[in-house]
């Protein structure tokens, strides 16, 4: 157990949909991190947030968008959901120091139908 | 961030050391070596790091050339829960993102 949380675990919607995915980091954790696993492309970096504030954005979506509210937790907004969005959506943590080693959380597995 | 090049697969007997090579040549010298694995559609779970010295936990050891160009993640006694895939990264600490390449998917045969 990492100490990251992400729910729900499994989100089967429609195209077209918004939906909402939640982080909640490691006790003490700053930086928040989402990385997007499809078949094809093995895990990508999108987007970290650093005690609220954006830090560093990926291969992001212009239909994706995320936030890190002042208790630290994260969510994920996805809009416009195409069938290509499916994947597993994964949220690390890292709490700063020399290494800052990021923890993952389980995932949410999104199907888009 | 450096690119890494491991081997896409490799088996290993159940019981015996597993040796997973990692080639990172164009390493900067503030950039940590980090292992994690994943097994099945899990989350990847961290390993190890290192930054120069040869590093060793409950879970595997690391080795890294003194030139830093390559690693090898060594776990001691495979075990079948050890079949996943194993990811090498480098990366500058508070750099913002990991990059995951292809990985090497370990099977640890009876």
């Amino acid at each position: 157990d990492s100490g990251v949380t992400q729910t729900p675990k499994h989100l089967i919607t429609a195209t077209g949909q918004r939906v909402t995915l939640r982080c909640s980091p490691r006790s003490g954790d700053l930086s928040v991190y989402w990385y997007q696993q499809s078949l094809d492309q093995g895990l990508q970096f999108l987007i970290q947030y650093y005690n609220g504030e954006e830090r560093a954005k990926g291969n992001i979506l212009e239909r994706f968008s995320a936030q890190q509210f002042p208790d630290l937790h994260s969510e994920l907004n996805l809009s416009s959901l195409e069938l290509g969005d499916s994947a597993l959506y994964f949220c690390a943590s890292s709490g700063g120091g020399l290494a800052d080693t990021q923890y993952f959380g389980p995932g949410t597995r999104l199907t888009v139908l | 961030d450096a690119k890494t090049t491991q081997p896409p697969s490799m088996d290993c007997a159940e019981g015996r050391a597993a040796n997973l090579p990692c080639n990172h040549s164009t390493i900067s010298g503030n950039e940590y070596v980090y292992w994690y694995r994943q097994i099945h559609s899990q989350g990847p779970q961290y390993i190890i790091h290192g930054l120069k010295n040869n590093e060793t936990n409950e879970m595997a050891s690391l080795i890294i050339t003194e030139d830093r160009k390559s690693s090898t993640l060594i776990l001691p006694h495979a075990t079948l829960r050890d079949t996943a895939v194993y990811y090498c990264i480098v990366r500058v600490a508070g750099a913002g993102k990991s990059t995951f390449g292809d990985g090497t998917t370990l099977t640890v045969k009876p």
